[in-house]
C-alpha cells in the first residue's frame, strides 16, 4: 500500500523567512505533484515533478524530487502572508492510470 | 485552459435522504474520472475511479453500495450518497485526467455535503 507522508503537518513562520516541506513516500512512483488548498477551496495546481532530480520553480516556491530517496521538498524562500495555507502532495501511482494518493498536507502560516 | 466543474457546490440534506453530485469536464473528454472525500482538516481520501462505459472501481474501505457512481459520458460522472447520514457530511472533490496517462489532471471546485 503506497503511503505518502509529509511533514511538518503545520508550520508557522515570519514573513520573510526560508523553510522547506517534506514529502516522503513509500513504494515507486514517476510522478509527484504539489497542490495549493485555500480553506474551503478546492485545489490550485502547483507543479508536476516527472522524472528523478526534477527542480522546478514559480515565485517563492520550489519543488524537487529525488526518486531514489522517495522523497520531494517544497522550499519557501522569502515567505509572504499570500503563501498561506495548506499544501499537499501526491504521487501518482504507476502502472495505476492517473490515480493520486495525497500526503498528509501541511498546513502553512505565515505572520508579519 | 481545461475546466472541471461540479453541481451543486453546496448542498444540505436531512439524514437518510440521497444526494446526486455531478462532475464535467467541460472542454475536454474524461474516460476516467475520480472521486475523492476530504473532511476538515485532513487530507484528500480517494473514494472511487469513475470509468465511462464500465463499473467503478472503489477503494478499499469505500462501501459501492452507499456511494453510487455512473460516468454516463465522456464529459460527466455522477456520485449519489444514498441514505445520507451525518457522517456523510464532507467536501467531496472529482478530478478528471486530461488523457491517459497524463501529467495533467484537473479538480472540480469541490461540493460541500452537511447531512442534518
Amino acid at each position: 500500500e503506497l503511503k505518502v507522508e509529509q511533514n511538518p503537518l503545520f508550520l508557522s513562520m515570519q514573513e520573510g523567512k526560508n523553510y522547506t516541506i517534506y514529502c516522503n513516500y513509500s513504494t515507486t512512483s514517476d510522478r509527484l505533484y504539489w497542490y495549493r488548498q485555500d480553506p474551503g477551496k478546492s485545489l490550485e495546481s502547483l507543479f508536476v515533478l516527472l522524472s528523478n532530480g526534477a527542480v522546478k520553480q514559480e515565485g517563492r516556491l520550489m519543488a524537487s524530487l529525488d526518486t531514489k530517496a522517495r522523497l520531494s521538498t517544497l522550499h519557501i524562500t522569502a515567505a509572504v502572508h499570500d503563501l498561506s495555507a495548506t499544501y499537499f502532495c501526491a504521487v501518482d501511482m504507476k502502472y495505476d492510470t492517473d490515480k493520486l494518493i495525497f500526503g498528509t498536507g501541511t498546513r502553512l502560516q505565515v505572520f508579519p | 485552459g481545461a475546466v472541471v466543474s461540479q453541481h451543486p457546490s453546496r448542498v444540505i440534506c436531512k439524514s437518510g435522504t440521497s444526494v446526486k453530485i455531478e462532475c464535467r469536464s467541460l472542454d475536454f473528454q474524461a474516460t476516467t474520472m475520480f472521486w475523492y472525500r476530504q473532511f476538515p482538516k485532513q487530507s484528500l481520501m480517494l473514494m472511487a475511479t469513475s470509468n465511462e462505459g464500465s463499473k467503478a472501481t472503489y477503494e478499499q474501505g469505500v462501501e459501492k453500495d452507499k456511494f453510487l457512481i455512473n460516468h454516463a459520458s465522456l464529459t460527466l460522472s455522477t456520485l449519489t450518497v444514498t441514505s445520507a447520514h451525518p457522517e456523510d457530511s464532507s467536501f467531496y472533490i472529482c478530478s478528471a485526467p486530461k488523457g491517459v496517462r497524463t501529467d495533467t489532471q484537473y479538480f472540480g471546485p469541490g461540493t460541500r455535503l452537511t447531512v442534518l
